[in-house]
């Protein structure tokens, strides 16, 4: 079974460009999460799709940063624009969800973003 | 509010020791999931153990153990004989309701040969 991919692994922009992620999930996994991580911390959530629906986007800075699923599969992450503290590492995770309760994330590698 | 505490930072030990990862939680639900992840330097998250609050048993897996306690609302993880590829950070995770999860800051663990 494919595992999550994610691209591009790195990327180096400018303060103030803009900058998008792609995620692609397990197949069959209907929930999808995109988190932060900045180094030294742990995972923070920006947003979390149910299918193509939202369920959570409250630590998403709406002002700058947009995410979407369409058809509940694939998912995109933009910054828009970028300042030097989106500097950090942004995961695609993806869960099963068949049984009601909170299911085991399984993660992607990872995008590196770097903000000069 | 949830909330994950692993208060060590960083540990180092020598090789074949044993170390003990420690993880506090805070939660108002009654139901809850608890996780670990390791993460090795290549940065990819792995699953290693998933616990419900309703099954405070004890695990263990190979060289790997879980202590849940809700009493005390720990729940920490046990490497014996430690080994150079366990070198990694370590995070304990919560999930409550509606499935989002709260990581906490992580545990580097240094495993010296």
């Amino acid at each position: 079974e494919a595992g999550v991919a994610q691209s591009p692994r790195y990327k180096i922009i400018e303060k103030r460009q803009s900058v998008a992620f792609w995620c692609n999930p397990i197949s069959g996994h209907a929930t999808l999460y995109w988190y932060q991580q900045i180094l030294g911390q742990g995972p923070k959530l920006l947003i979390q799709f149910q299918n193509n629906g939202v369920v959570d986007d409250s630590q998403l800075p709406k002002d700058r940063f947009s995410a979407e699923r369409l058809k509940g599969v694939d998912s995109t992450l933009k910054i828009q624009p970028a300042k030097l503290e989106d500097s950090a590492v942004y995961l695609c995770a993806s869960s099963q969800d068949q049984s009601g309760g909170p299911d085991t994330q399984y993660f992607g590698p990872g995008t590196r973003l770097t903000v000069l | 509010a949830q909330k994950v505490t692993q208060a060590q930072t960083e540990i180092s030990v020598v090789e074949k020791e044993d170390v003990t990862l420690d993880c506090v939680y805070e939660t108002r639900d009654t139901t809850y999931y608890l996780f670990w992840y390791k993460q090795p330097p290549s940065g990819e998250l792995v699953f290693l153990i998933r616990r419900n609050s309703f099954d405070e048993q004890n695990e263990i897996s190979g060289r790997y153990s879980w202590n849940f306690q809700k009493s005390t609302s720990s729940f920490n993880f046990t490497i014996t004989a430690s080994q150079v590829v366990d070198s990694a950070v370590y995070f304990c995770a919560l999930s409550g309701g509606y499935q989002k999860v709260t990581f906490g800051t992580g545990t580097k663990l240094q495993v010296i040969p």
